[in-house]
């Protein structure tokens, strides 16, 4: 157990709908990452966040956005769904701003229909 | 961005037999991690490789920080069938995002 927590774990949606996951990181870390994982695509870095604040940008699509809140929880908000989004997101947690070893949470599977 | 080639792709081995697989990457980095991923899992990590040249194990796990900076390797000794999973590795320059392998696939046949 990493300490980092996701929900849902699963999570089904229609095509044009909006999600919501959700993250909260190991006690003690200040930063948290979100990740995605498609069969095609390997680990996807999407954004990073560091005590409330944006802190790096990857490859993270303008339908998705996230935030951190002031106890650290972090969520990631997917909307307009497409088939294509169908993918594994992992949360993953460090205590520095600057990318260090980060520790994942289990993840949430997301399916599109 | 920028992905990491992992090899071999896929492995099945005999338990009890010892597993290399390596990382390598067009650019320079500063940390190398390696995780496992079980199925329907999240990415465990395995071992942190901080400095070139540098040697850590973790119980029957040795991984190695290449000294060019642009690879890394993961050994595994006497393979258990508890082994079995997804490894991938991931490098860091300093400040910047990690970027990941492709994975290697390691199954074990008892």
């Amino acid at each position: 157990d990493s300490g980092v927590t996701q929900t849902p774990k699963h999570l089904i949606t229609a095509t044009g709908q909006r999600v919501t996951l959700r993250c909260s990181p190991r006690s003690g870390d200040l930063s948290v990452y979100w990740y995605q994982q498609s069969l095609d695509q390997g680990l996807q870095f999407l954004i990073q966040y560091y005590n409330g604040e944006e802190r790096a940008k990857g490859n993270i699509l303008e339908r998705f956005s996230a935030q951190q809140f002031p106890d650290l929880h972090s969520e990631l908000n997917l909307s307009s769904l497409e088939l294509g989004d169908s993918a594994l997101y992992f949360c993953a947690s460090s205590v520095l701003p600057t990318q260090e070893t980060q520790y994942f949470g289990p993840g949430t599977r997301l399916l599109v229909l | 961005g920028q992905q990491l080639n992992q090899s071999p792709q896929s492995m099945f081995i005999q338990e009890g037999e010892d597993v290399s697989m390596n990382c390598t990457s067009s650019s320079i980095f500063n940390t190398w991690l390696w995780y496992k991923q079980d199925p329907g899992e999240g990415p465990v990590l395995l071992i942190a490789l901080y400095k070139a040249g540098e040697l850590t194990s973790n119980g029957r796990l040795t991984a190695q920080f290449g000294i060019t900076r642009k690879d890394s390797f993961l050994n595994i000794s006497a393979s258990i069938p508890s082994d079995v999973g997804i490894y991938f590795c991931a490098g860091q320059y300093t400040g910047n995002q990690f970027y990941f392998g492709t994975g290697t696939s390691l199954t074990v046949i008892p």
